[in-house]
């Protein structure tokens, strides 16, 4: 079963735009995570927040945590082709059974 | 330093065959994680190995099957395809213990056609 729902499941923005997704998710987590993954290929891992954790930078993207909401954003900045990917949140639940449940990804397309 | 790698690339079987996978984890890494990934889905956890044992399982049938070896590469084995075992196979690796965080590195994944 999926943990998290990422919103939208597609979005096109123009190159140079900021690009918003948000995941929810239904169980307490320990830390949550997001993922890229370009066509089908390996994901690459993002930024991991900890559930004590309200907001995180690097580079060109900023992750937000909302516990009491059980949701999460991440927002990148100034996109650029290479940005043209699926992104997805993963969680940690809180027992630490080292399961990480992924959501569904959002496509997102940045138009030239 | 080497990432994960993951073998076959690609591979094509028909229904009712057999098919192992393989990958090795990141240097230093001891932890071995199994996901599959339908096509537009995310990944789905299959297993996890440590200390060459299952420690974890999520919903998948008995079909599935893996091994870890003592040098932490480990096999992910599924019997009797079916149709809807085409995805892409996922492998990350992470090191256990110690660490409250659980980053995943993961492979390039193998491609797996069930005709």
């Amino acid at each position: 079963s999926q943990q998290g729902e990422e919103d939208p499941q597609a979005l096109s923005i123009q190159e140079g735009e900021n690009a918003t997704m948000n995941c929810s998710y239904k169980t307490s987590i320990n830390n949550l995570q997001w993922y890229r993954q370009n066509s089908g290929r390996g994901l690459v891992h993002l930024i991991l927040i900890r559930s004590n954790e309200r907001e995180k930078h690097s580079g060109r993207l900023r992750v937000t945590l909302d516990t009491s909401k059980k949701s999460s954003s991440l927002l990148i900045t100034a996109s650029r082709a290479a940005d043209t990917a699926s992104y997805f949140c993963a969680t940690e639940a809180l027992n630490r059974d080292d399961k990480i449940i992924f959501g569904k990804g959002t496509r997102l397309h940045i138009l030239p | 330093d080497a990432g994960v790698t993951q073998s076959p690339t690609h591979l094509i079987k028909t229904r009712g065959q057999q098919v192992t996978l393989r990958c090795s984890p990141k240097s230093g890494h001891d932890t071995v994680s199994w996901y599959q990934q339908a096509l537009g889905q995310g990944p789905q956890f299959i297993f996890q190995y440590y200390e060459e044992e299952e420690r974890q399982r999520g919903n998948f049938p008995d079909r599935f099957s893996g091994h870890q070896f003592p040098n932490y590469s480990s096999e992910l084995n599924v019997n009797a395809l079916l149709l809807g075992d085409s995805a892409l196979y996922l492998c990350a690796s992470s090191l256990a213990g110690g660490a409250t965080d659980n980053e995943q590195f993961f492979g390039p994944g193998t491609r797996l056609t069930v005709l």
